[in-house]
């Protein structure tokens, strides 16, 4: 059972659209993290948000934390062809445990 | 700037066949962990430990062993292969924890056959 639910699974857009990924869950989240795979390597960490509605920019990439700490978004602005990969949701639920999503995959065409 | 390093990165097993995959971090973190990706599911937490000579279970420890005799190592044991164990394996570390960035590895690709 997959405690933290990302949608949509695939996402692929035109260059210079904005998308937005979503990571939900039944539980609270201590805190919650967004991370980046690309093929054939790990995952690297974008953010980590702990306060609830904490917003966080990264660029052209805006993170949001609900304000009861059991979601949060991934949105980004005119996407670019860099912006490939799997985008993956990541939850402390308790001190020791990362449980991660599904995960999006992300295609922008140039 | 080795950071974590896996090894092997491929592996075809046959079905019962046992086998170690190596993790490394020259990082000096305390925390270290496995996962399993496959197709659809993201990423599983197997089993991770806080410091040398602590383990503990994560959501699919069934069939895997492991150990941590020092702060650098952390190997993860297959015991009996089987098929459901294909997968790609990541070995990830991390200075704190909750929250803490994981550093991963690049994976290490496991086929049983």
């Amino acid at each position: 059972t997959q405690l933290l639910e990302q949608s949509p699974q695939f996402l692929s857009i035109q260059e210079g659209e904005n998308l937005t990924v979503y990571c939900n869950s039944s539980s609270v989240f201590s805190s919650l993290q967004w991370y980046r795979q690309e093929p054939g390597e790990g995952p690297v960490l974008l953010v980590t948000v702990v306060t609830g509605g904490e917003v966080k920019k990264l660029k052209r990439l805006t993170f949001q934390f609900g304000d009861a700490r059991k979601d949060s978004s991934l949105h980004i602005t005119a996407a670019q062809p860099g912006d490939t990969g799997l985008y993956l949701c990541a939850g402390f639920f308790n001190d020791y445990k990362l449980s991660f999503g599904a995960g999006t995959t992300v295609t922008v065409r140039a | 700037n080795a950071g974590v390093t896996q090894t092997p990165k491929f592996q075809v097993l046959k079905t019962g066949q046992s086998m170690t995959l190596q993790c490394a971090q020259d990082m000096n973190h305390e925390y270290m962990s496995w996962y399993r990706q496959d197709p659809g599911m993201g990423l599983r937490l197997i089993h991770y430990s806080v410091g040398a000579g602590i383990t503990d279970q994560g959501e699919v420890p069934n069939g895997y062993n492991v150990s941590r005799s020092t702060t650098e190592d952390f190997p993860l044991r297959l015991l009996s292969a089987a098929p459901s164990q294909t997968s790609v394996y990541f070995c990830a570390s991390s200075y704190s924890y909750n929250p803490g960035e994981l550093f991963f590895g690049e994976g290490s690709r496991l086929t049983v056959l």
